[in-house]
């Protein structure tokens, strides 16, 4: 059983590009949540989402950004304009509700944009 | 708002010796509470998870455990060794949300 997946692994963008990030959950999972890692900061949650609804973002900035995570296919993440302030590890992780008993979070190896 | 703090930020320490993590969390409605290792460039890897019920888990040589009206837990490393060195992140889910709100980290080094 494959982990998750997220690609690419490394991402390099100028300024005013589109990055775009995927997220491939864990077989059976249909919760996936995206948190930021800021050179030198902690992870902090951007978004939370189940297949094709958005349950929570009160993590992710209100211009810019935005998360899809359709019917089928990855869940992406997408940043329009860059800017230098937006370089950091991008990490997915997703989770499967058990008898809504079980929120244990498996990561994904993260995607580190680099705006230049 | 739930904030996650960790004590010590870094800790350096000879190969063999026990240690103890902390982790602090202001509100302590939370659901459950995981210890994470991440290693530099890397992504993280789940050592332990403790649902609000319990009192500790135990993996290997590693053991955590919880107490919830104190808003504590520690990660207890018994026997360091050199492949241990990593940052240790502590992250806790709240009643209120399903996300997890992590700390800063403790950078632990153990030197051989």
């Amino acid at each position: 059983n494959a982990g998750v997946m997220q690609n690419p692994r490394h991402l390099v963008r100028r300024r005013g590009q589109e990055a775009r990030l995927r997220c491939s959950p864990m077989k059976g999972h249909s919760h996936v949540y995206w948190y930021r890692q800021l050179p030198e900061e902690g992870l902090k949650f951007m978004v939370y989402l189940q297949k094709e609804n958005i349950i929570d973002e009160s993590g992710m900035p209100k211009e810019r950004f935005s998360a899809e995570f359709p019917k089928e296919g990855p869940s992406i993440l997408r940043i329009q304009q860059v800017v230098r302030g937006d370089s950091a590890a991008y990490f997915c992780a997703s989770s499967h509700l058990v008898g809504g008993a079980d929120y244990e979070q498996y990561f994904g190896p993260g995607t580190r944009l680099t705006v230049t | 708002k739930q904030e996650v703090t960790q004590i010590p930020a870094a800790l350096s320490v000879p190969e063999g010796e026990n240690l103890v993590l902390n982790c602090s969390f202001t509100d302590s409605a939370i659901y459950n509470l995981q210890w994470f290792r991440q290693d530099p460039g890397k992504g993280l890897t789940s050592l332990l998870l403790i649902q609000s019920s319990q009192r500790e888990q135990t993996s290997g040589r590693l053991n955590a455990s919880l107490d919830k009206s104190s808003g504590r837990s520690t990660l207890y490393i018994a026997a360091s060794q050199p492949g241990d060195s990593a940052t240790y992140l502590c992250a806790v889910v709240d009643n209120y949300g399903q996300n997890f709100v992590f700390g800063p980290g403790t950078r632990l080094s153990v030197l051989p």
